[in-house]
């Protein structure tokens, strides 16, 4: 079974607070994506990384930030949250092609 | 680029009638289909997947057509469950490189008892 987990279901943080979301796949799959969803605008792509050290920005990168350091490892990060990144963020990966995506169980981030 | 689109946000169906969940799609080129589910609370769960080569796909009590002419993908379901109550999404393809699925918005089923 593949396997995807982030590091937190559920989390508070408050307005100008640095944000660490992780997310870790026991697959050894190529590509990790992160991806953030609101009611009534579906899954946007934040960021995705195809390798190690690799990104690439999505629709919506603005006021995020990408790392991964190890193949497993794909982490966000909200330099300086704010109430309009308040949501249900989900990771997901693929193996070498980009389709085929299978998601983690997500994690709701309020900011207040 | 491509677009992907649901014809409704919301369907109800009634347990053990059959359901329909429609997607458009916008790239002509678009070469790889998948539908996924999503319960409450939890990520999107891969159903099942069509290749832009065929144009019907079966799976066990779900079913996907594919029709390229008119850029249109279904997806059915047979004898709806109670537990088949979730958002059901439409993923797109398109072999351009490193382009990721393009998701459509979502369509809310609900299974009425």
């Amino acid at each position: 079974d593949v396997k995807v987990t982030q590091s937190s279901r559920y989390l508070v943080k408050r307005t100008g607070e640095k944000v660490f979301l992780e997310c870790v796949q026991d697959m050894d799959h190529e590509n990790m994506f992160w991806y953030r969803q609101d009611p009534g605008l579906g899954l946007r792509l934040i960021y995705f990384s195809y390798d190690v050290k690799m990104k690439e920005k999505g629709d919506i990168p603005e006021g995020y930030s990408v790392s991964r350091e190890k193949k497993e490892r794909f982490s966000l990060i909200l330099e300086s949250a704010s109430t309009n990144q308040t949501s249900m963020y989900l990771c997901a990966i693929s193996d070498r092609d980009l389709y085929e995506q299978y998601f983690g169980p997500g994690t709701r981030l309020t900011v207040t | 680029g491509e677009s992907v689109g649901l014809h409704l946000p919301t369907l109800s169906v009634q347990e053990g009638d059959n359901s329909i969940i429609n997607c458009a799609y916008s790239n002509s080129a678009s070469d790889y289909f998948i539908w996924y589910k999503q319960e409450s609370g939890k990520g999107p769960q891969f159903i099942i997947d069509i290749r832009s080569n065929m144009d019907k796909r079966q799976g066990q009590r779900v079913t996907v057509l594919l029709n390229k002419t008119v850029k249109h993908l279904s997806l059915q379901i047979a004898a709806t469950q109670p537990g088949d109550s979730a958002v059901y999404f439409c993923a797109v393809w398109v072999y351009s490189g490193n382009t990721p699925l393009v998701f459509g918005k979502g369509t809310r089923l609900s299974v009425i008892a």
